[in-house]
Parts: C-alpha cells; structure tokens; sequence
C-alpha cells in the first residue's frame, strides 16, 4: 500500500517551454501533497505544499508563477514548470500524505522526475 | 528555523560491518523522524519512521533511536552488505514539513 506515482520519470524540453509533472496516489487519498526538487549532492528542498481544492502554499523564494501546482483532486496533483529555463533542471520528487491514516503524518515518496532544458 | 546536519556526507566500509550514521536537528520540537533511502537517481524509500514520543523502531537489521531533547538519532545497520550502498537521508517533521539533511552517501565495499 501506499504508493505514489510519477509522471514521467525523466523529460528533456526546451529553454522557453513548459512542462507538466503528475503525482498520483494510487491506493490512498491524499489532502495533502508536496512538491520537492534536489539538485546533485543536495537535500531534498521543499517548494510548495499543494491542498486539494485550494491554492498551493508556496516556500520563500520559489516562485508562485513559474512553478503552477494544481490539486484538482484527492489522488492527484500536478507542476507545471513554464518558460524553463536550463537552470530549472532538477530532480522533482513529490509526496502525499494519507488523509485517512492521519495520525503518524508520513509522507510516501514519488520516484521523481528528471526535469532537463536545453 | 530547523536544520538538520548529516556528518559525514560520505562513509566507505567493509562487507559484515555494523556501522552508525548519525543525523542532528537544531529544534527538538518535531512531530517524527524519518529514515530514507535513496539510490541514485531515484526517489526515497522510507526505512523508519520514530513518533517524538518514541526512542526507537527497528526494522530487519536496521535500528533507529532518537534522542529528541539533544535533538540526535542514530540509524544502526547490522552486518552490512553491499546492497546497502545508497545515500541515506534523515528528515524531521514539524509544522507538517519535512525538512531534511544532506544525507550520507554509504559505499559497502565485497
């Protein structure tokens, strides 16, 4: 149980295009789910908290308008990465969190997306 | 703010030794603590998960302890083996966020 899926798994694209990255819950429901990017070597960074039904909750220093989060429903959530540009290019790991288990507040991890703009 | 320090980022050891990898976080007001793996270009494999009000979970032969008030946990791996390479990442949940080390890369060597 619990697991998350993402899509795709790896994207290249060019500078100035956009890209949309899926986050699904396949066996659980999910309220709540977070958007993630590393880059080699690094920790996982926290970009935004995404609610279903209302707006993403964004980190300082991401932007709001280049990084688009949408929450549509309990098993899915998408980021949408627009005008990329070359330093956009990161590991993007999303994860949810059970709305029924509740109580030990863990997260499943995605498998990430390789993200990279030429 | 939380940080949450992994010393060192890297650890190279022979097959069949037990070894320790410690992580520490500044504020000891956290909901849980999490264990992780990650192989390369992969995403993250939850290993444990320690309730602040726990000291330790073990699973297999993986065991991790918390010392919350010294803002400490230590994951212990018995007679490791090289499938146990990976980088191992600690996080600490408060506020509903995850805030995570910079892991430590673990080589076990045949």
């Amino acid at each position: 149980g619990a697991v998350v899926s993402q899509h795709p798994s790896w994207v290249i694209c060019k500078s100035g295009t956009s890209v949309k990255i899926e986050c699904r819950s396949l066996d659980f429901q999910a309220t709540t789910m977070f958007w993630y990017r590393q880059f080699p070597k690094q920790s996982l960074m926290l970009m935004a908290t995404s609610n279903e039904g209302s707006k993403a909750t964004y980190e300082q220093g991401v932007e709001k308008d280049k990084f688009l989060i949408n929450h549509a429903s309990l098993t899915l959530s998408t980021l949408t990465v627009t005008s990329a540009h070359p330093e956009d290019s990161s590991f993007y790991i999303c994860s949810a969190r059970d709305s029924v288990a509740g109580g030990a507040y863990e997260q499943y991890f995605g498998p990430g997306t390789r993200l990279t703009v030429t | 703010k939380q940080e949450v320090t992994q010393i060192p980022a890297a650890l190279s050891v022979p097959e069949g030794e037990n070894l320790v990898l410690n992580c520490s976080f500044t504020d000891s007001a956290i909901y849980n603590l999490q264990w992780f793996r990650q192989d390369p270009g992969k995403g993250l494999t939850s290993l444990l998960l320690i309730q602040s009000s726990q000291r330790e979970q073990t699973s297999g032969r993986l065991n991790a302890s918390l010392d919350k008030s010294s803002g400490r946990s230590t994951l212990y791996i018995a007679a490791s083996q090289p499938g146990d390479s990976a980088t191992y990442l600690c996080a600490v949940q408060a506020n509903s966020k995850l805030t995570f080390g910079k892991g430590i890369t673990l080589s076990v060597r045949p």
